[in-house]
């Protein structure tokens, strides 16, 4: 088990810029989430899958974010036309699913987005 | 609609000090709480959780309850240690779900 891990860490872009984060989570979790954190917050819900199915989206991912998670494993996340106001830490969480339980979500250390 | 609500810190405490961080919150059906804690550059851990009322999650010396009539879910430790310095957050889960709700965190300093 070596835990969620997210690639890149840190991504700094210019405002308009396209950007892709990915997040890989510990192998035996089917269910994966993606949070964005800002400054001083909690964490807020953006998305998340059932394997390769992504079955709810919050209303904070507007149409210039998309993710993805072709093959039930990795997942991306894609900010198209950056603003700064996405500037934010990314997280990634997954975890186990069944039995209409809330198991406990695992984090990865998150990719700080700064949009100049 | 679901809501977490938490005491503001920072909270700056004395080393063996006892330690109260306050967690309230708000939801539809009957939800899990969970206690995460993030230590200086470092992501997210799971400290404690509870899924049904009454019941008590502990781990590292940190307890709190699941007080379903006073919807609160407070974290206690009765001695702090200087490495216990973090940001706390207080979250939930509404079965059916399985996002999470957090609240704001709470810094909580601690002073050898």
């Amino acid at each position: 088990d070596t835990g969620v891990s997210q690639d890149p860490r840190h991504k700094i872009t210019k405002r308009g810029q396209n950007v892709t984060f990915r997040c890989d989570p510990i192998s035996e979790h089917n269910r994966l989430y993606w949070y964005r954190q800002t400054l001083g917050q909690g964490p807020e819900f953006l998305t998340y899958f059932q394997n390769e199915a992504q079955l709810e989206k919050s209303r904070l991912l507007s149409d210039r974010f998309s993710a993805e998670r072709p093959k039930g494993s990795f997942s991306t996340l894609e900010i198209q036309r950056t603003e700064q106001g996405d500037s934010a830490m990314y997280l990634c969480a997954s975890s186990k699913s069944g039995g209409g339980v809330s198991y406990e979500q695992y984090f990865g250390p998150g990719t700080r987005l700064t949009v100049t | 609609g679901n809501s977490v609500t938490q005491m503001e810190g920072p909270v700056t405490l004395s080393e063996e000090a006892f330690l109260t961080i306050n967690c309230t919150y708000t939801a539809t059906g009957y939800p899990s709480l969970f206690w995460y804690v993030q230590y200086p550059g470092e992501g997210l851990q799971l400290l404690l959780k509870a899924t049904k009322a009454d019941d008590k999650g502990s781990n590292k010396g940190f307890e709190a309850t699941y007080r379903k009539e006073t919807t609160s879910f407070h974290l206690e430790k009765g001695s702090v240690q200087v490495s216990d310095s973090a940001v706390y957050f207080c979250a939930l889960s509404v079965t059916g779900t399985y996002k999470y709700i957090f609240g704001t965190g709470t810094r909580l300093k601690v002073l050898a």
